[in-house]
């Protein structure tokens, strides 16, 4: 069965500096992985998505995720937070079929 | 694009009675699910339509879960005999493909409280 971890429940960082959510997956195939991002009383929204193409995957608002086979771990990355970027993260794997199976999520603060 | 809608937004019940959630989905959006979050936690699938067609059910859908789709356009979960387990959001979300890969549209969800 496919699942994701989230390795980190909650992040901190300041204004301007690099953000990094760690996700690692298991797939008994190659996976098609999302990243889902919820603010407060908003609907969740899509960030980008890995469907075998390039393992460098560019998304909105600067995020970005880089599949790594050897290392199953799709990690979301961002050169510099903004305070609108504090959220909910989530990491997401698509099960055979099409059902998306969410991780526990990421909770990303920014502080000024 | 007026995005997919939920109603109620709030639902508070006592345990025992039945509920029932809205979803209307993008227009011309052939899929639409049903999530359920719960606090600290990330969304569940529990079930999913292609146009009127209930596709696939989670095992988290018991038999007092049911959803329809019945004209392939808005959808409908109740929850029958309710319990405070219940108490959670129910996300709806639609997308328009057949890969299993397209972009899905969450409404905000409705949330559900059972006393």
């Amino acid at each position: 069965a496919q699942s994701v971890t989230q390795l980190d429940s909650h992040v901190s960082v300041s204004e301007g500096t690099p953000v990094l959510l760690r996700c690692n997956y298991s797939s008994s195939y190659s996976p098609s992985l999302f990243w889902y991002v919820q603010h407060p009383n908003k609907g969740l929204q899509l960030l980008l998505k890995y469907t075998s193409a390039a393992t460098l995957v560019k998304g909105i608002n600067g995020f970005e995720a880089e599949f790594k086979k050897s290392e199953t771990s799709f990690h979301l990355t961002k050169p510099s937070a903004h305070m609108s970027d504090a959220a909910e993260y989530f990491c997401v794997v698509r099960q055979a079929g099409t059902a998306l199976i969410f991780g526990k999520g990421t909770t990303l603060s920014v502080s000024s | 694009d007026t995005g997919v809608s939920q109603n109620p937004r709030h639902k508070i019940t006592k345990r025992g009675q039945n509920v029932t959630f809205r979803c209307d989905p993008i227009s011309e959006h052939n899929r639409l699910y049903w999530y359920r979050q719960t606090l600290g936690q990330g969304p569940e699938f529990l079930t999913y339509f292609q146009n009127e067609a209930q596709l696939e059910k989670s095992r988290l859908l018991s038999d007092r879960f049911s959803a329809e789709r019945p004209k392939g356009s808005f959808s409908t979960l109740e929850i029958q005999r309710t319990e405070q387990g219940d108490s959670a959001m129910y996300l709806c979300a639609s997308s328009f493909g057949g890969t299993g890969d397209e972009k899905l549209f969450f409404g905000s969800g409705t949330q559900l409280s059972v006393l």
